[in-house]
């Protein structure tokens, strides 16, 4: 099982849609979480941390549940510029053993 | 202009030739990180640096090394190359105790060993 997983999707959806996407990790020890945005052929960018108290920047919401160990992101109206993988991202570790393992990403398609 | 950039953007190389990605940042960030990805795998650490003369195997470091020549610096090799090094490969940076410990990453490097 891997540390950290994603439904790969795709996830097809109109604009407007309200979306989510779940990750899970198996490492309790994790410390701390993000989700990352990849466009097709380009580098991952942070979209957001995930925080204990969920955070929400615009139309992305994230959230953690520590119990079940899994973090979720809500993509509130769609837009066609949301079409990405979205990169589950957890840190676990501290100082220089901090480590981040990747999740394997989930693929949206947001549709006109 | 980029913050990190990378160079060649594309390569094509035969197996057994020796291989150099470059990565520069003007970022003024001291830890730099090489990662593959890969179909099906997702990304995978190779190597990393906290510093100039500071270097740290990742998960995958058979087959490949890297020099941290300066601060801005931080170079990939590929002594022997191999089909399965066929990989979109990325350069990144992170300040250390930056906000949400972010990291930034370089364009990309898609290299293909035949």
């Amino acid at each position: 099982r891997k540390e950290v997983e994603q439904d790969p999707g795709p996830f097809n959806v109109p604009e407007g849609a309200t979306v989510a996407f779940n990750c899970t990790y198996s490492n309790s020890a994790s410390q701390s979480f993000f989700w990352y945005r990849q466009d097709c052929r380009k580098e991952p960018k942070l979209l957001m941390s995930v925080y204990s108290s969920g955070n929400e920047d615009g139309r992305f919401t994230a959230q953690l549940n520590r119990a079940s160990q899994y973090i979720s992101l809500l993509i509130r109206d769609s837009k066609l510029s949301d079409s990405a993988t979205y990169l589950c991202v957890v840190n676990r570790g501290a100082g220089n053993n901090r480590k981040l393992i990747w999740g394997l990403g989930t693929s949206l398609a947001v549709n006109p | 202009d980029a913050d990190v950039t990378q160079t060649p953007r594309n390569r094509i190389t035969k197996t057994g030739k020796r291989i150099m990605l470059e990565c520069s940042q003007t970022k003024g960030h001291d830890r730099m990180y090489w990662y593959r990805q890969d179909p099906g795998l997702g990304l995978r650490l190779i190597y990393y640096s906290f510093d100039v003369k500071d270097i740290n195997k990742g998960e995958i470091s058979d087959g490949y090394s890297v020099s941290r020549q300066a601060q801005a610096k931080f170079s990939l090799s590929l002594e022997s190359a191999i089909p399965n090094q066929t990989a979109l490969y990325f350069c990144a940076t992170r300040r250390a105790g930056g906000p949400n410990n972010e990291q930034f990453f370089g364009p990309g490097t898609r290299l293909t060993v035949l």
